[in-house]
């Protein structure tokens, strides 16, 4: 049984400040793990990949991935009311296999 | 280009209508997907389809019925269905193979079923 846990929140954050969303993942077989932002009645939208431990940065956003720990966290630096949305963690084995979502984790940026 | 297209983007229908969903990308994708979201759930993967021929189908009811005409286009024909059908379904793309999988979703079709 593939099962992906976040936070549901709300996690409360004030304006530029940093976010951390936090994820843990329970099937070792797991090679690929996602980030999706999700505004309210939007589809989800991609933000950041990641398959190899270590961190991995991409203009305010930084994923870091832990294998050994089935652990995946998403940094949002300098907060805006912009990001405030629900944050889906997403893995998958790789190729064609579809993705296993956590119920995601709702963050509000507090002006 | 990372876009696809769903179209219509919302869908009301009756119980004993029959209507499909369209899904339509350009970037060569490889595979496609459906998924089913629930009002403050995730989204529930539905089917897969690799290289045009369909690869998973987790257990879903034979009242939704996909299909996959060439590797642009994914359909999704739904006849006879229920209340709880109603949610957002979301297509989505990505490359088959290798570790280039991020997967690409649509806007989505917000189905009501009356």
């Amino acid at each position: 049984q593939k099962e992906v846990e976040q936070n549901s929140g709300p996690l409360s954050v004030p304006e530029g400040a940093i976010a951390s969303l936090n994820c843990t993942y329970s099937d070792r077989g797991s090679q690929s793990f996602f980030w999706y932002r999700q505004y309210s009645g939007k589809s989800p939208e991609l933000i950041m990949f990641i398959y190899s431990n270590g961190d991995k940065e991409d203009g305010r956003f930084t994923a870091q991935l832990n294998k050994a720990s089935q652990y995946v966290s998403l940094l949002i630096r300098d907060s805006q009311p912009s990001d405030s949305a629900t944050y889906l963690c997403a893995v998958n084995r790789g190729g064609a296999d579809g993705l296993t979502f956590g119920k995601g984790t709702h963050l509000i940026i507090q002006p | 280009d990372t876009e696809v297209t769903q179209t219509p983007k919302h869908l009301v229908m009756g119980m004993t209508n029959k209507k499909s969903l369209k899904c339509e990308q350009h970037m060569g994708h490889r595979a496609m997907y459906w998924y089913k979201q629930k009002a403050k759930k995730p989204p529930e993967l539905m089917f897969v389809y690799s290289y045009e021929k369909l690869s998973i189908n987790e257990s879903v009811p034979s009242r939704f019925s996909p299909e996959c005409p060439n590797s642009s286009l994914l359909n999704l024909h739904l006849h006879a269905l229920q209340p709880e059908d109603s949610a957002l379904y979301l297509c989505a793309s990505s490359q088959d193979q290798g570790w280039g999988t991020e997967a690409f979703f649509g806007q989505g079709t917000r189905l009501t079923v009356v």
